[in-house]
């Protein structure tokens, strides 16, 4: 068990380009998570899947963002146009929804986005 | 839809003494998770512990124990002995038990940076 892995660690864009980021979760994990966590607040849901299926997005996530888990291993979130507001930390999670798990979100280091 | 506050944003406490993070929540739910959160300056976030609302005796883990008020809504964390390794964030974060669409994302609090005083 590896952990979750998350790639950039860090990623600097100038506004308006786009930019994309990459979970590797848990292997035997089915539910990946995303969430963003701007500076002195607490981290805030964006999105998850089940394998391979996206069942839910937050208001948060605008029609800029998009994010996929192929396959339902690693994922991807993709900012397209970033804007500054866009700066924050992007963490990504995963659990195992099974019997007798328990269901704990597993973080991984996180990316933080710096838009200039 | 479910709130956490954290209303200490920084709290210090002396190597080896006791420090106690507050935490209240809002929620309609009579069942539900809570959790306390760790992350370290630079590091991943990790699970400290986790109350099931369902169950009365409060979690304890080593050093780490809760008070869980269901009346009202609050949900503190006590570090006996504190250590120098204890320093970073803490965020109370919430969830619904019931697993199904919409209810297992986690709602945090905006945390607590603890600072360790050798």
């Amino acid at each position: 068990d590896t952990g979750v892995s998350q790639d950039p660690r860090h990623k600097i864009t100038k506004r308006g380009q786009n930019v994309t980021f990459r979970c590797d979760p848990i292997s035997e994990h089915n539910r990946l998570y995303w969430y963003r966590q701007t500076l002195g607040q607490g981290p805030e849901f964006l999105t998850y899947f089940q394998n391979e299926a996206q069942l839910e997005k937050s208001r948060l996530l605008s029609d800029r963002f998009s994010a996929e888990r192929p396959k339902g291993s690693f994922s991807t979130l993709e900012i397209q146009r970033t804007e500054q507001g866009d700066s924050a930390m992007y963490l990504c999670a995963s659990s195992l929804i099974a019997e007798l798990s328990s269901y704990e979100q597993y973080f991984g280091p996180g990316t933080r986005l710096t838009v200039t | 839809a479910q709130t956490v506050t954290q209303s200490q944003p920084e709290m210090s406490v002396q190597e080896a003494e006791t420090v106690t993070l507050s935490c209240t929540y809002d929620t309609s739910e009579s069942d539900y998770y809570l959790f306390w959160y760790k992350q370290p300056p630079s590091r991943q976030m990790i699970l400290v512990i986790r109350q099931e609302a369902y169950k009365q005796q409060n979690a304890t883990e080593n050093r780490f124990s809760v008070n869980f008020q269901k009346a009202a809504k609050s949900f503190s964390l006590k570090i006996s002995d504190s250590q120098l390794g204890d320093a970073a964030m803490y965020f109370c974060a919430y969830r619904n038990t019931v697993l199904n669409f919409g209810n297992e994302k986690l709602t945090f609090g905006t945390g607590t940076r603890l600072t360790i005083i050798p």
